[in-house]
């Protein structure tokens, strides 16, 4: 069974900094390209940031651009999200998902880490 | 950016009918798109990729079609948990987007 185990979220000030980590299991990490989405609270769904298999790819939506880093560490299964100059427009829950088998399509969520910038 | 455009916002039907919710993509993605459901408090739930190939589990009367840029999600005869909100997704090319969602209420 997959499982996908997001950890770090909490309150943070504006231009704060925090770190979330996605602990996976149930499938072979290292062969799939990672990724993370968000949900505002009552909003819709946004896209974040994608990781290759190997991790020397990465993508970025240009609203975190040059404030979040995606990485991976295969060896422990984590994914994570560095994350920094946190504004309020970022508060939301953060998702991690593994690719789909033919395309960057989402068949498996965890229940999301919630991260909330406010002063 | 490749903007998707879903339509109706919301879409108001009765139980047993047919709901037909669409998706508009601003330039042609071939047939790489996903159809989600949200219910609410839970995680999103992927329902059909490939725009037309249903996902694991997910029941005969939701059904995708289209290709390049119009897209459409028909529920065929709806059960009261399917009034719920539906995204659609484009993976043709970075950065992925989805839609802003149809509600679909009775």
């Amino acid at each position: 069974e997959v499982q996908l185990l997001a950890s770090g979220g909490g309150l943070v000030q504006p231009g704060g900094s925090l770190r979330l980590s996605c602990a996976a299991s149930g499938f072979t990490f290292r062969n799939y390209a990672m990724s993370w989405v968000r949900q505002a609270p009552g909003k819709g769904l946004e896209w974040v940031s994608s990781i290759s298999v190997g991790g020397d790819t990465t993508h970025y939506a240009d609203s975190v651009k040059g404030r979040f880093t995606i990485s991976r560490d295969d060896s422990k299964y984590i994914l994570s999200l560095q994350m920094s100059s946190l504004r309020a427009d970022d508060t939301a829950i953060y998702y991690c998902s593994p690719r789909g088998p033919s395309g960057f399509y989402f068949d498996y969520w965890g229940q999301g880490a919630l991260v909330t910038v406010s002063s | 950016e490749t903007v998707m455009t879903q339509s109706p916002t919301t879409l108001s039907v009765s139980p047993g009918e047919r709901a037909t919710l669409s998706c508009r993509a601003s330039q042609s993605i071939s047939t790489n798109l996903a159809w989600y459901q949200q219910k609410p408090g839970q995680v999103p739930r992927l329902l059909i990729y490939g725009a037309s190939t249903g996902a694991t589990g997910i029941p005969a009367r939701f059904r995708g079609s289209g290709s390049g840029t119009e897209f459409t999600l028909t529920i065929s005869s709806l059960q009261s948990e399917d009034f719920v909100v539906y995204y659609c997704q484009q993976y043709y090319n970075w950065p992925l987007t989805f839609g802003g969602g149809t509600k679909v209420e009775i």
